[in-house]
Parts: C-alpha cells; structure tokens; sequence
C-alpha cells in the first residue's frame, strides 16, 4: 500500500497567518490526491481534489499544488473557523490511503 | 442536494457481524457514474478506507479488510451498506459513508458524506 506522511503533525498558529501543510507518497500518484478538512465530531470536508482543484464553494484561501510524491495545502489568511485536522488522501491505487492528519489550532 | 445518513447497531459483540447502512436522499444511488465509499475512524486517530463501489457494481475493498467486509447497493431502497464479519475491538469507530465522483478528466474525489454513526465492539 501507499504510505502517506504529512508535516507537520500538529501547529499552532493565528488568524490572518499563512499556513503550509505538506503530504509525502511512498511513491508517485501522479496528481490523485485531495485534501480534507475535519473537525470535531464532524465529516471530513472536500478542500481540493486532483491536487489542485478546488471544490465548489470552498474559500479561495485554499490552494492545493504537487504532483508525484509531494503535495502541499496552503491556507493564505487563516480565518476562525479553519481551525480543524487536515487529511490529504490519495486515489492513485488501491487501498485508497490517508495521511495521519495535520492538526491546525490556535496559538 | 444529496444527503447521506448512516445507520446501525451501535454496540456489537466480538466475533460477531456488523451490518450497516447508508440512506441516501436527494437522489438515486443508483445514477450517474457515482461510486460510493465507506470510511472508518476510530476515536482520536486518523481515517481509514474501507471500500467502494460504484453504480455498475465494480467493487474494490481495502485488502486489510477484504476477506471480512462486504460491500453492496439497494436500489430499491436506496441504500449502501456495509458487513463486516468477525469482529474485534480494532474496529470499535465511527464509519462513514460517502459519495465518490470521477470528474471529466478521471480524477476521483468524495464530496459527500454523511454525519457517521459509531459502532462500538465489547462484550
């Protein structure tokens, strides 16, 4: 199975700050990767599919890029409720696998 | 818009098997090139991919779990649903159901899911 590392693991930050989460595969996926938002007792959310596509209605302060083994999600302006646990997953090969999460909170 | 809900027993004895379901509203499970996904998550830790299967009935599982999961669509229902046999306090977790779609260019995405319903393994 593809193994999928995420960094940092957790990071503190404030409103208005610009976050950076990056995503490692085991090996290359071409761009079959999406990024998830989680919070507390809720879904995931689709952010970003295809690696840099953003879904219908998210905020554009989400933006995907990578191809291959590195993937990065970037936040520009974190705001309030983007506080949460982002997952990138990859569909590039089966068993679809996430990562281990990136839990974003507030310094 | 499509919604998706998740149903089952809650608590479950070892070794026994788990049925779940997930209601569909909205729309038919059955249209479009959709596939449908189950999830698990177990408290405080990350997500894992159970399995899909799409409207034609292609299916594919997670080979950490093939030989005890099933997979299937009722149509006349609605409904996906989920068996996991033999189970073990591993797979005490909340287990979503959500929708997949292949955009234009084959690149797969799962844009609904449903709220989860926890299922917890113990004698």
């Amino acid at each position: 199975a593809i193994q999928m590392t995420q960094s940092p693991s957790s990071l503190s930050a404030s409103v208005g700050d610009r976050v950076t989460i990056t995503c490692r595969a085991s090996q290359g996926i071409r761009k079959d990767l999406g990024w998830y938002q989680q919070k507390p007792g809720k879904a995931p959310k689709l952010l970003i599919y295809a690696a840099s596509t953003l879904q219908s209605g998210v905020p554009s302060r989400f933006s995907g890029s990578g191809s291959g083994t590195d993937f990065t999600l970037t936040i520009t302006s974190l705001q309030p409720e983007d506080f949460a646990t982002y997952y990138c997953l990859q569909d590039y090969d089966y068993p679809f696998t996430f990562g281990p999460g990136t839990k974003v909170d507030i310094k | 818009q499509v919604l998706v809900q998740e149903s089952g027993p809650g608590l479950v004895k070892p070794s026994q098997t788990l049925f779940l379901t997930c209601s569909v509203s909205g729309g038919s499970i059955s249209s479009g090139t959709y596939s449908w996904n189950w999830v698990r998550q177990p408290a405080g830790k990350g997500l894992e991919w159970i399995g899909r299967v799409y409207t034609s009935g292609s299916l594919n599982y997670n080979p950490s779990l093939k030989s005890r999961v099933t997979i299937s669509l009722d149509t006349s229902n609605n409904q996906l649903s989920l068996k996991l046999s033999s189970l073990t306090a591993a797979d005490t977790a909340v287990y979503f159901c959500a929708r997949g779609k292949d955009d234009e260019n084959y690149y797969y995405y799962m844009d609904v899911w449903g709220k989860g319903t926890t299922v917890t393994v113990s004698s």
